[in-house]
């Protein structure tokens, strides 16, 4: 249980073109999603949480406009990058933690997508 | 956002011995989760705690949330070469927010 699928799983586009990349949970449902960024051999970057039926909540230097965030459904989130730049092109992740009782925190990860930007 | 320190930062060992890594915060939690991942994948989760105090196993694998709620502890015991990878610690306060804050990671090079 608690999968996460991602998709595309590897992006190439060229520069000035939008992508959209596919967050979903495949066996529960979840009210809220994670987007990260991840550079090489570095942690995660929280670019943004995604809420379902609400406007996503971007943390401090993430253009919003840039980086589109559509909270679908319970079980899918997308994440657009739009006119997309080489300095774009990174890992993108995406998590899920399952709508619960309160008692239990858990956040499942998708397998990532990596995006190269031309 | 915040970060967690995570240490050690990298770790090459002999397969067959013992690991350990900690993260540390600065700010209390009430679920402490540690996660492994492979190169070009998503993390994967290994062990959540819930409860200060709380040991966990899973197979070879044990965690700790700290008595202090600031901090937890990972140790791997017997490692083999498939325990390689890049571990990272996560800290959720509930009472306070739905964002989990991530450790800087630990990277393990197992020898064989």
């Amino acid at each position: 249980g608690a999968v996460v699928s991602q998709h595309p799983s590897r992006v190439i586009c060229k520069s000035g073109t939008s992508v959209k990349i596919e967050c979903r949970s495949l066996d529960f449902q979840a009210t809220t999603m994670f987007w990260y960024r991840q550079f090489p051999k570095k942690s995660l970057m929280l670019m943004a949480t995604s809420n379902e039926g609400s406007k996503a909540t971007y943390e401090q230097g993430v253009e919003k406009d840039k980086f589109l965030i559509n909270h679908a459904s319970l079980t899918l989130s997308t994440l657009t990058v739009t006119s997309a730049h080489p300095e774009d092109s990174s890992f993108y992740i995406c998590s899920a933690s399952p709508i619960s009782g309160g008692l239990y925190n858990e956040q499942f990860f998708g397998p990532g997508t990596r995006l190269t930007v031309l | 956002g915040q970060q967690l320190n995570q240490s050690p930062q990298s770790m090459f060992i002999q397969e067959g011995e013992d690991v350990s890594m900690n993260c540390t915060s600065s700010s209390i939690f009430n679920t402490w989760l540690w996660y492994k991942q492979d190169p070009g994948e998503g993390p994967v989760l290994l062990i959540a705690l819930y409860k200060a105090g709380e040991l966990t196993s899973n197979g070879r694998l044990t965690a700790q949330f700290g008595i202090t709620r600031k901090d937890s502890f990972l140790n791997i015991s017997a490692s083999i070469p498939s325990d390689v990878g890049i571990y990272f610690c996560a800290g959720l306060n509930s009472n306070t927010g739905n964002q989990f804050y991530f450790g800087t990671g630990t990277s393990l090079t197992v020898i064989p």
